[in-house]
């Protein structure tokens, strides 16, 4: 079974760059998944931001598009996020999922990241 | 793009049965959907994909007690013999070319 974990900072400056990134273990970066973000706002359900597949091709929600990039590194099997211009509104638990054929089957344990000055 | 629908809480005993709903939108009525068990404080954790047949298949480790079923634009979750863990919230999420979708999520209570 995939195995996710997320890392980066957990505070970051308003209207700077948040980045997150997804260590892969116990599968290949490099197979037919698709890697995705999402998050999750203090007591509030979950968002997703976008996804990436083994190839490099990508999806992003049409709410946050504009200042989302996902990208893959595939000599250190992870995938990252960049998330820029950011506001109190981005505060968020930020989860790194993969799907194989459909649905999200694996999470990170998730990582909170607070915009704050 | 298809809109997941549920109600924001629910409610039953120990040891009985809940049913939750996760509703799709019109247009979307024949989509398979996944079930996400999130226990306080945690990550979500995958329970099933169930498609609109009913069919469904449980992720690694899930226990008998979690079912699927369907009927129209309705996608089901049963859960028999309410335990104390159960207490969750409980997500449907769909997709689609491009998109993913999460319904708003359902607060499982057990009294």
């Amino acid at each position: 079974q995939v195995l996710l974990q997320e890392s980066g900072p957990g505070l970051v400056k308003p209207s700077g760059t948040l980045s997150l990134t997804c260590a892969v273990s116990g599968g290949s970066i490099s197979s037919s998944n698709w890697w995705s973000w999402v998050r999750q706002p203090p007591g509030k359900g979950l968002e997703w931001i976008g996804e990436i597949s083994h190839s490099g091709s990508t999806s992003y929600n049409p709410s946050l598009k504009s200042r989302v990039t996902i990208s893959l590194d595939k000599s250190k099997n992870q995938f990252s996020l960049k998330l820029s211009s950011v506001t109190a509104a981005d505060t968020a638990v930020y989860y790194c999922a993969t799907a194989r054929s459909g649905p999200f089957d694996s999470w990170g344990q998730g990582t909170l990241v607070t915009v704050s000055s | 793009q298809p809109v997941l629908t549920q109600s924001s809480s629910a409610s039953a005993s120990l040891g009985s049965s809940v049913k939750l709903t996760c509703t799709l939108s019109s247009g979307h009525s024949t989509y398979i959907i996944a079930w996400h068990q999130q226990q306080p404080g945690k990550a979500p954790r995958y329970l099933m994909k169930l498609e609109g047949s009913g069919s469904y298949n449980k992720g690694s480790g899930i226990p008998d007690r979690f079912s699927g079923s369907s009927s129209g634009a309705d996608r089901y979750l049963t859960i028999s013999n309410l335990q104390f863990e159960d207490e969750s919230d409980y997500y449907c999420e769909t997709w689609d070319s491009n998109t993913r979708v999460f319904g708003g999520g359902t607060k499982l209570t057990v009294l």
